[in-house]
């Protein structure tokens, strides 16, 4: 079975700041990573996801994270947010054995202030 | 990426009644399905899994006489909430993917408010 931590249920910043959303997890298998985001009232959407290769992936909106296998964390980043990027986000994990059923965090709530 | 459209994207019903609420992947054949229920602030919580042609896996916890769900092909599921009461108010997301896919794609939820 796996979890998802994500340590804060908050984070408030201001337009054009860096942000950085924190993501632990715990396996006992080999796992595939994903990044959710979550606007009002709507699914969810696909940000980025790590299955195997470079610790580093990219989105097409600037946000980017790494897989620390050491530290089982994969942290969100973003130089510079825009307002439009206020929504909730979502780090799941999934084992990669063939269930693929994802297990979901609490989420973050990213508020970008003017 | 892959199209996965839910209806209705928001119901209100009243108590005792059943709603249905559907999930269709309209650009590829779902041979899994999962619905989730999500509480205000909140994260989604699995509630049962579907196999096309498969009764679904519901989780613990999960009444599946009161969740029915239907998978009966591969670009539809559907759950029903029978005789809903106002504790069932809440945001029930879908999300599907075909075959040894290790993404699985969400729609875009349904808001039910049981009056």
């Amino acid at each position: 079975a796996q979890s998802v931590t994500q340590l804060d249920s908050q984070v408030p910043v201001f337009e054009e700041a860096p942000v950085e959303l924190r993501c632990n997890y715990s396996s006992s298998v080999s796992v595939y990573l994903f990044w959710y985001v979550q606007y009002p009232n709507q699914g969810l959407q696909l940000l980025l996801k790590y299955l195997s290769g470079s610790t580093l992936v990219e989105s097409i909106n600037g946000f980017e994270a790494e897989f620390n296998k050491s530290q089982t964390s994969f942290h969100l980043r973003k130089p510079s947010v825009h307002i439009s990027d206020t929504a909730e986000y979502f780090c799941a994990v999934s084992d990669s054995g063939g269930s693929y059923i994802p297990t979901f965090g609490r989420g973050t709530s990213l508020i970008v202030h003017p | 990426g892959a199209v996965v459209s839910q209806h209705p994207s928001w119901v209100i019903c009243k108590s005792g009644t059943s709603v249905k609420i559907e999930c269709r992947s309209l650009d590829f054949q779902a041979t899994t399905m999962f619905w989730y229920r999500q509480f205000p602030k909140q994260s989604l919580m699995l509630m049962a899994t579907s196999n096309e042609g498969s009764k679904a896996t519901y989780e613990q916890g999960v009444e599946k006489d009161k969740f029915l769900i239907n998978h009966a092909s591969l670009t539809l599921s559907t759950l029903t909430v029978t005789s809903a009461h106002p504790e069932d108010s809440s945001f029930y997301i879908c999300s599907a993917r075909w075959t040894r896919n290790t993404e699985a794609f969400f729609g875009q939820g349904t808001r039910l408010t049981v009056v």
